[in-house]
């Protein structure tokens, strides 16, 4: 099945830092990857749509100069955490759909635990 | 702003079926019904999805009205793993289009 694949697991950085977290879809190609933002005991909130070779759309209320997202290639989206405040410390999940082949609807990633201390 | 309405917590006995509901009233016709499931600290898992027709997986049975407003899924068989938070997400068809997440439905599988 299809399957995405998201590193670092858990990350912790330091106030004023900035954390890359890559998502990979290991066995399709995903034209269009989507990042998403958990805060304990909410539901996921989209933050944006990665369209490969282009520029992502942010959700209202993303500030896309603080949350850098590149989609270089049809399976590798990163979305860099840029001046890390204690706030943006979240869960961070990815997901993809292929372009084509078996039809699993969108796959997730295990998602990114980002602790800013 | 999430297109479904779930209960947000259910309860099941160990072994016996566990139905959850959805409702979709605002559902386009083009819009396919995705079930997820999020067990804590995981990123979401894919149950099963449908268009107009039931469907059935290893996993699941998805059973939509012929209105298509509603959704149950059943897991026919609970066990204590099937602890999870259910997500019910109404969606595009196409590759691009995104999900919104409601609140989801609490599940939790009791011995």
């Amino acid at each position: 099945g299809a399957v995405v694949s998201q590193h670092p697991s858990r990350v912790i950085c330091k106030s004023g830092t900035s954390v890359k977290i890559e998502c990979r879809s290991l066995d399709f190609q995903a034209t269009t990857m989507f990042w998403y933002r958990q805060f304990p005991k909410q539901s996921l909130m989209l933050m944006a749509t990665s369209n490969e070779g282009s520029k992502a759309t942010y959700e209202q209320g993303v500030e896309k100069d603080k949350f850098l997202i590149n989609h270089a290639s049809l399976t590798l989206s990163t979305l860099t955490v840029t001046s890390a405040h204690p706030e943006d410390s979240s869960f961070y999940i990815c997901s993809a759909r292929g372009t084509g082949g078996a039809d699993y609807g969108y796959t997730f990633g295990s998602g990114t635990r980002l602790t800013v201390v | 702003d999430a297109k479904t309405t779930q209960p947000p917590s259910m309860d099941c006995a160990e072994g016996r079926a566990a139905n959850l509901p959805c409702n979709h009233s605002t559902i386009s016709g083009n819009e396919y019904v995705y079930w997820y499931r999020q067990i804590h600290s995981q990123g979401p898992q894919y149950i099963i999805h449908g268009l107009k027709n039931n469907e059935t997986n290893e996993m699941a049975s998805l059973i939509i009205t012929e209105d298509r407003k509603s959704s149950t899924l059943i897991l026919p068989h609970a066990t204590l793993r099937d602890t999870a938070v259910y997500y019910c997400i109404v969606g595009p068809s196409s590759n691009t289009g995104k999900l919104i997440f409601g609140q989801g439905t609490t599940l939790q599988v009791k011995p």
